[in-house]
Order: C-alpha cells, then structure tokens, then sequence
C-alpha cells in the first residue's frame, strides 16, 4: 500500500522565521510528488517535483526531491502571517491517483 | 479563467438520507477526481475519471458511494442511506491528460446529523 507521511504534524513559529517541512513516501511507480496549500477548504498548487526536476523555487518558497532518500522538503524563508494553513504533500503514481500525508499545520505568529 | 465548482458548499442532512454532490470541473480537463478529506486527516481518494474510459472506483469505502461523469463534464457523487462516519469535506479536483497536476474545487462540507 502506497504511504507518505509528513513530519512536523503542527509547527509554530513567529514571523520572519524559516521553516522546513518533510515528506517520506513508500510507493510503488513514483510519477511525481506534489505539494499544496490548504487555507480554508481547497488546496491550492504550489509545486511539482519529478526525476527531471528535482528543485523547484518560487518567492519565499523552495522544495528539493531526494529520490534516493525517497523524500522532499519545503522551506519557506521569511515566514508571513498569511503563511499560515496546512501543507500537503502528495504522491502521483502510475494510477493517476494522488496520495496524500497528513499534512503539516503551519502557525506563523506576528 | 474559471476554476473548479463545487456545489453546495455546505450539506447538512439526516442520517439515512440520500445526498448528492456536484462538482463542474476546469474547461477542457478531461480528468476528474473525487476526495474525502476527514477532520484531521489528508485527503483520501474515492474515484477517478478519465475521458470515456471505465472510472476507477477503488477508493469508494462502501456500495453506498457512487458517482457518475455525464458528458465528459459535470461529475455526481451520490451517497446513499447516509451514516454519520460520512462527514466530512468532499474536494473535487480536474486535471489535463497525462499531467499529475490536479487542481481542487472549493469542497462540500457534508455533516450527517
């Protein structure tokens, strides 16, 4: 059964912080992994990963696949208030489907 | 342009009533996606369509799930005889063909009273 798992659950930090999140995943014929954005109810795309792009980088926010450690990490430097909202690291495999961690909740405070 | 619809938003409904949920995917996205997402937990997928081809239904927990995609388009999910572990917040996602990029709609928060 395919599996990612994040790590932090929850995190709080005070603006102008950095911050990384983690993802592991154990799946059979990895495509891509995937993180979003959940601030109310509809996650929001933020970045995709794949053996040809293992870096992706936008504003404040960065994510690196290691496909040898079957891992990938978002780092958000300068954190805001509006940062604040539950990150969710996905897995897409050759089924289409996307599995989904826990996802991480981010509290930046002023 | 517009994104994914979803509607209603919010469904309260008695347990052991039928529901149904809408989702309007992207224009021209020929994928569409059904997700459970329960109070603290990652999503959880339910049933894929692409194009003509027969659905992947795999992740419907139960017979009383359902949906169907008419016309390449406009998707349903049913859930019949509604029990309580059924609430929760539906997200409907559409993405191009052969792209892993899915795109959410706002959701429908179900609560089974």
């Amino acid at each position: 059964e395919d599996k990612v798992v994040q790590s932090p659950l929850s995190l709080v930090v005070h603006e102008g912080d950095t911050v990384t999140l983690n993802c592991s995943y154990e799946v059979t014929n990895f495509r891509s992994l995937l993180w979003y954005k959940q601030e109310k109810k509809a996650p929001t795309f933020l970045f995709m990963l794949t053996s040809s792009g293992i870096e992706k980088k936008s504003g404040r926010l960065s994510s690196i696949l290691d496909k040898k450690e079957l891992s990938s990490i978002l780092n958000i430097t300068a954190t805001q208030t509006g940062d604040s909202a539950i990150y969710l690291c996905a897995v897409a495999t050759s089924g289409s489907r996307l599995t989904f961690g826990e996802g991480t909740q981010l509290t930046v405070n002023p | 342009g517009a994104g994914v619809s979803q509607s209603p938003s919010n469904k309260v409904t008695e347990k052991g009533k039928d529901v149904e949920l809408r989702c309007d995917p992207i224009s021209g996205h020929t994928a569409l996606y059904w997700y459970r997402q329960s109070l603290g937990q990652g999503l959880e997928f339910l049933i894929y369509f692409q194009g003509n081809s027969a659905p992947d239904k795999s992740g419907l927990p139960s017979d009383r799930f359902s949906a169907e995609r008419t016309g390449g388009s406009v998707s349903t999910l049913t859930i019949q005889r509604t029990q309580q572990e059924d609430s929760a917040v539906y997200l409907c996602a559409s993405s191009v063909t052969r792209s892993d990029t899915q795109y959410f709609g706002p959701g429908t928060r179900l609560t089974v009273l």
